[in-house]
């Protein structure tokens, strides 16, 4: 099975700052790799596909990138509602795997 | 508008079994690939199976495989997780989600709200 490494597992940062969450994966995955945020108590959201691919109506502030084995999930400028839990996935091969999980807290 | 709605979360014993329903609706069911991801209380999310557009082809999570038994009906538009021999460590709120491909795993688009499952004696 393939291994999905997120960190950090959690940050603090402020309204505004620019944040970094790193995905790694235990083999090569392509750019077959996916993000998603979820707030407390609600079903997550995905917000990148295909490692870099915005999805429709999520903000411009959130980009991916990366291939292979190493991705990243970057939020350009902090927005009191991004203070919550992202997930990164793979589906280039079943079992599909996420990653641990990387919480934003408010600093 | 998509609406995924899981139902048949209670409690049940280690060893028991429980079916898990989604009604699925605002999109054509039968074009989709539909997933089961569970997730354990202020644990991780955890995929657990998928079903093709047609049920031609499933495929399992290591730890549910021979125990749990995804199924389709898309005369209903609706999807099954058959759930035996279960553990307290099945122990989640279960998620289905749609997925944006017919046949493999590309994304999930949307997801329901989820169906809680407590095993414990």
């Amino acid at each position: 099975d393939i291994q999905m490494t997120q960190s950090p597992s959690s940050l603090s940062a402020s309204v505004g700052d620019r944040v970094t969450i790193t995905c790694r994966a235990s083999q090569s995955i392509s750019r077959y790799l996916n993000w998603y945020q979820q707030k407390p108590g609600k079903a997550p959201k995905v917000l990148i596909y295909a490692a870099s691919s915005l999805q429709s109506g999520v903000p411009s502030r959130f980009s991916g990138s990366g291939s292979g084995t190493d991705f990243t999930l970057t939020i350009s400028s902090l927005q009191p509602e991004d203070f919550v839990i992202y997930f990164c996935q793979q589906v280039y091969i079943t079992p599909l795997t996420f990653g641990g999980g990387t919480k934003v807290e408010i600093k | 508008e998509v609406q995924l709605v899981e139902s048949g979360g209670v409690v049940v014993q280690p060893g028991g079994s429980l079916r898990l329903s989604c009604a699925a609706s605002g999109f054509t069911f039968d074009d989709y690939a539909m997933h089961w991801v569970r997730q354990a209380p202020g644990k991780g999310l955890e995929w657990v199976s998928i079903i093709s557009w047609d049920g031609g082809s499933t495929y399992y999570a290591d730890s549910v495989k021979g125990r749990f038994t995804i199924s389709r009906d898309n005369s209903e538009n609706s999807l099954y997780l058959q759930m035996n021999s279960l553990r307290t460590e099945d122990t989640a709120l279960y998620y289905c989600a749609k997925d944006v491909a017919a046949r493999h795993a590309e994304y999930f688009q949307h997801w329901g709200q989820g169906t809680l499952v407590t095993v414990s004696s």
